[in-house]
């Protein structure tokens, strides 16, 4: 079945530390989304990418990046830059070339500071 | 800029009893307007997308519908199994949004038996 799978389920980030969450599609979707989740607060958006080897920066890409080296992969990286990493990350995608074409979701990493 | 509230933050149904959840939204024109149901420690599930204003969709016990200002997500006669947080989404019709939503903080909603 096709789908967008998120790893690790859970993670841990130690202080200075850089961790990646692993986003991967096998919908042929063109642009691919990275959403930060915190409790009674709406999906912000962290990074977008339309096609492949381009990106643009969301409402709160501060402390991350990103990169898109192939239509299937969007890793996101969470630096230590970003000083409250703590939240659930969402990947999503989608087609391109229609605006109001609905989002598919991975099912979500929790990010934890040790 | 845009913005979506949902009301209430949370909801408590008795089984059966029948209610509507809201998300009003400001956009400088409205491409879509989605609701997506989420399960807790999981990813959200696409419901519907609603176009234009007088627009209505159902699936099951959910019905939504739209106008210039709101959307209202009604749920008749619930079960406990329709317990999730329910999100609503705009997507701006401005070209420098292509492809970006605005999601509301969502409804919990509580079915009990």
């Amino acid at each position: 079945d096709g789908g967008i799978t998120q790893s690790p389920k859970y993670l841990f980030r130690k202080e200075g530390q850089n961790v990646t969450l692993s986003c991967e599609q096998n919908l042929n979707h063109d642009a691919m989304y990275w959403y930060r989740q915190d409790p009674g607060q709406g999906l912000r958006l962290i990074y977008y990418s339309q096609i492949v080897n381009d990106f643009q920066k969301g409402d709160i890409a501060e402390g991350y990046s990103v990169s898109r080296e192939k239509k299937e992969s969007f890793p996101l990286t969470v630096t230590s830059a970003q000083k409250n990493p703590t939240a659930f990350y969402l990947c999503a995608s989608r087609r391109a070339g229609t605006p109001n074409e609905k989002l598919f979701f991975g099912s979500g990493t929790q990010l934890s500071v040790l | 800029e845009d913005q979506v509230t949902q009301s209430p933050e949370a909801l408590r149904l008795q089984e059966g009893e029948s209610s509507s959840l809201n998300c009003s939204y400001t956009v400088s024109g409205l491409r879509g307007l989605f609701w997506y149901r989420q399960d807790p420690g999981k990813g959200p599930e696409f419901l519907f997308t609603l176009y234009s204003a007088g627009e209505e969709k159902e699936k099951e016990r959910l019905k939504a519908t739209l106008t210039k200002k709101e959307s209202f997500l009604h749920i008749t006669a619930p079960k406990p199994e329709d317990s999730a947080t329910y999100l609503c989404a705009v997507q701006p019709a401005g070209g420098t949004s292509y492809g970006k939503l605005t999601f509301g903080q969502g409804t919990i909603l509580t079915v009990h038996p």
